[in-house]
């Protein structure tokens, strides 16, 4: 199993405020993917990454896949209320029916 | 079409009974996945289905059965369940490559099913 860590387990800020969340591991994803998720809800595909140091861009959220396919972080700026969930990481590795999922991160925007 | 549905949405059961959870996709996808999330934590994955033979079992008790009538469906049954099973029981499915065989990374996710075992 391939392990994701992914930081910070919370964050809770202020509207209008960025916030960046980690996604890290020691081994080579051949892609990785973002999931929002709210209570009581299925996990929403965000996006997926594949090339090494590609950037994508979706509304205010930028997400980036590091050079050597270990690492991803996502960056919210100004955000808003609607971005409050649980957000995670998962990447593809050798066994591509595995997912292996981050820990996830709880954001909380407060009004 | 793209999404995964699931029913039913809430489930209450007691350690005798059976039941069974059901999902479905239209979007030709031909990998379909049961996972089992606790709160606040990520997703376990349970079962996959590709072409709708079970490909990976990850060592699920045998309380909990799979089955895959056709392309576009995909039910778990339960059967004599203990309260530690309770959980948010999510299904998911992804395409598969025309080349390799194997399924493409994205997953899409049903919104689940909140199960409670009494």
């Amino acid at each position: 199993t391939q392990l994701l860590e992914q930081s910070p387990q919370f964050l809770s800020i202020q509207e209008g405020e960025n916030l960046t969340v980690y996604c890290n591991s020691s081994s080579v994803f051949s892609s990785l993917q973002w999931y929002r998720q709210e209570p009581g809800e299925g996990p929403v595909l965000l996006v997926t990454v594949v090339t090494g140091g590609e950037v994508k861009k979706l509304k205010r959220l930028t997400f980036q896949f590091g050079d050597a396919r270990k690492d991803s972080s996502l960056h919210i700026t100004a955000a808003q209320p609607g971005d409050t969930g649980l957000y995670l990481c998962a990447g593809t590795g050798s066994n591509d029916y595995k997912l292996s999922f981050g820990a996830g991160t709880t954001v909380t925007v407060r009004a | 079409d793209t999404e995964v549905t699931q029913t039913p949405k809430h489930l209450v059961m007691g350690m005798t009974n059976k039941k069974s959870l059901k999902c479905e996709q239209h979007m030709g996808h031909r990998a379909m996945y049961w996972y089992k999330q606790k709160a606040k934590k990520p997703p376990e994955l349970m079962f996959v289905y590709s072409y709708e033979k079970l490909s990976i079992n990850e060592s699920v008790p045998s309380r909990f059965s799979p089955e895959c009538p056709n392309s576009s469906l995909l039910n778990l049954h339960l059967h004599a369940l203990q309260p530690e099973d309770s959980a948010l029981y999510l299904c998911a499915s992804s395409q598969v490559s025309a080349f390799g065989g194997g399924p493409l990374a994205e997953q899409f996710f049903g919104p689940g099913t909140r199960l409670t075992v009494l």
